[in-house]
């Protein structure tokens, strides 16, 4: 399964876009890349995920480097309510099942 | 449309007891995938549910067992509690077949 890489902790002043990177260097040409984030001590919730074309929902954008060995979530408009942690996942799967591998992730933190 | 749910929302049990927990997958979803967080940690992959057999484990003791029933609601047992199984218990349902997963809130259980 793909391993991914990303910082530990990185900070946003609120109102600014906050860009997380990612590295997935081992991923394969029929893989995703998913991105959760979990706010203090609730469910991780869905962002967004992508193959390799650029992606855009109403939360965020996810920019996909042409060898897809990483990625950067973009959250245009950072607030306060952003404040979570971020991961950046690459589902493996195995005997019919996805399993979603969380690492630490990144700790952001919006800034007023 | 009804996310998913999970109860009880806390639960204290001492070592050696038996609990159960239980989610409700999202309206339309017919897998169930149950994570076990510990304290600072990400969330740790136990086993999937799809059509009410267990499709994937992840590296859990038998002690932890699952049951999804016809309506696709899940429990998750744990037999012989030991104290590093206090943690936050995360279910996330998903259509069959693709990879997004939606989390619940979380149960929170304490092993005194």
């Amino acid at each position: 399964d793909a391993k991914t890489t990303q910082p530990t902790s990185m900070d946003c002043a609120e109102g600014r876009a906050a860009n997380l990177p990612c590295n997935h260097s081992t991923i394969s040409g029929n893989e995703y890349v998913y991105w959760y984030r979990q706010i203090h001590s609730q469910g991780p919730q869905y962002i967004i995920h992508g193959l390799k074309n650029n992606e855009t929902n109403e939360m965020a954008s996810l920019i996909i480097t042409e060898d897809r060995k990483s990625s950067t979530l973009i959250l245009p408009h950072a607030t306060l309510r952003d404040t979570a942690v971020y991961y950046c996942i690459v589902p493996y799967s195995g005997a019919g099942s996805y399993q979603l591998t969380f690492g630490k992730g990144t700790k952001l933190s919006v800034i007023p | 449309e009804t996310g998913v749910t999970q109860s009880p929302t806390h639960l204290i049990k001492t070592r050696g007891q038996q609990v159960t927990l239980r989610c409700s997958s999202q309206s339309g979803h017919n897998t169930v995938s149950w994570y076990q967080q510990a304290l600072g940690q990400g969330p740790q992959f136990i086993f999937q549910y799809y059509r009410e057999e267990e499709n994937g484990r992840g590296n859990f003791p038998p002690r932890f067992s699952g049951l999804q029933f016809p309506n696709y609601s899940s429990e998750l047992n744990v037999n012989a509690l030991e104290l590093d199984d206090s943690a936050l218990y995360l279910c996330a349902s998903s259509l069959g077949g693709e990879e997004t997963q939606y989390f619940g809130p979380g149960t929170r259980l304490l092993v005194l």
